[in-house]
Parts: C-alpha cells; structure tokens; sequence
C-alpha cells in the first residue's frame, strides 16, 4: 500500500526553466494539498483540490499551476522557475469525513 | 485571520525534563487543532488532534480557548522524541477545508 507517492524525489533547474512535480494517492481521498516547507517558515499551503475536478489557491500559490486531472493524481507545475521557490514541497491526501492529511515523503527542488 | 504561531524554532532539553511546545492560534470560527511530528528522514505524520483528547507516546496537548492555545506537553522528554513538530489548525468544513500549520519547533533531547 503505497499511500501517496511523490516524484521526483531530488531536482536540480536553472532559472527559467520548467518543471512538473507529480503526486498520485492510492488512498480514495477527495481532497488533495500541495505544501512548501521553508526553514521559519513551516509548512504553507500553495494549492489544494477538495476533489476532482476543482482547484483553489492556497497561501502561496504565486508562481505555480496545478492540475487534478482524476482522483488519484494532483500535479504542481512550476512555469519558469525561481531561485525563490526552492524549496521542499510536500502532497498530501485527506479521506472524506476526517481532517487527518497523509504526506508524501516530498520533493527536494533546487533552483539556481 | 487565520493563523497559527509557535514562537520558539528551537527547543532543547536533557532527557528526563519535561517538554512544552508552545502553539498559538488565531481563528473566528470552533477550532480544530493538530499536532504533526517529522522525525530525520521521515514522511511528516499526525501525532495527536485535540478531540480525541488522547494521549500519544506520552505527549498530551489541551485547547485552551481563552488563551487560544494548544501546547504540546510530555512530563519526561526521550532522546527518540527529537524532532520537527508542526501545530496545524483546520479551517473550513467538508472537502473544503485545508490545514494551516505554523512554522514548527525543532525540538532536541540531549542524552
């Protein structure tokens, strides 16, 4: 039982260069969460989707797209990235009727 | 606004002493807190929510609405217990809800 799988794991782009990161749960969950994680920053919220289907805009969504295509895939896309979004980013899923998020390991970006 | 604050990046203590995570929170709504954990080298998971009112691996936390607090405690802090802890707080109802969590504690137990 995978849960929810996050790839890549490492990526390394220049500025301006494109990227997507994907996420895919095997879990049934409706809602799905895209998060950066900063030093003193914590964790903030970039985008979410309650199900499929639909997107909103979470804290920080400047500079991003997503796309939830089906129930089980949510992808973060980065257009032309910058060094101020590197970052770790974290999928996360939440079931229906509970308020518990399960992660993904995340994604480490680097953006020189 | 919706905000949750842990006003300390860096917590440390000797084993045996006891252990408080400060949280903070700002919301208008009935609160639905969260503590998560991320141990070195592991997926971030959920360590305890305030309605179960239930005790995990010796920490508890209480929602205080007059202080609008949930403080993380354990009476004798573990060298296992080191880690990133986040306070998160669920805003929202249904599929539209989301977590916001703070900017998380680091927390180091010295053996």
């Amino acid at each position: 039982n995978a849960g929810v799988t996050q790839t890549p794991k490492f990526q390394v782009l220049k500025t301006g260069q494109s990227m997507t990161l994907q996420c895919a749960q095997d879990m049934n969950h409706n809602s799905m969460y895209w998060y950066r994680q900063d030093p003193g920053m914590g964790l903030r919220l970039i985008y979410y989707s309650a199900s499929e289907g639909t997107t909103d805009k979470g804290e920080v969504p400047n500079g991003y797209n997503v796309s939830r295509l089906n129930k089980r895939e949510f992808s973060l896309r980065l257009e032309s990235a910058a060094p101020s979004q590197t970052s770790v980013y974290f999928c996360a899923g939440r079931g229906a009727g509970a308020n518990v998020l399960t992660f993904g390991a995340g994604s480490r970006l680097t953006v020189l | 606004a919706q905000r949750v604050t842990q006003p300390e990046k860096l917590l440390s203590v000797f084993k045996g002493a006891p252990v408080e995570l400060k949280c903070n929170y700002s919301y208008s709504g009935s609160p639905e807190l969260f503590w998560y954990v991320q141990y070195s080298r592991q997926r971030l998971q959920l360590l305890l929510r305030h309605i179960s009112r239930e005790s995990i691996k010796g920490f508890t936390a209480d929602l205080n609405k007059g202080e609008t607090s949930f403080h993380l405690k354990k009476p004798f802090a573990q060298e296992e217990d080191s880690a990133m802890y986040y306070c998160a707080l669920s805003v929202g109802s249904g599929n539209t809800g989301k977590l916001i969590f703070g900017q998380g504690t680091t927390l180091q137990v010295k053996p």
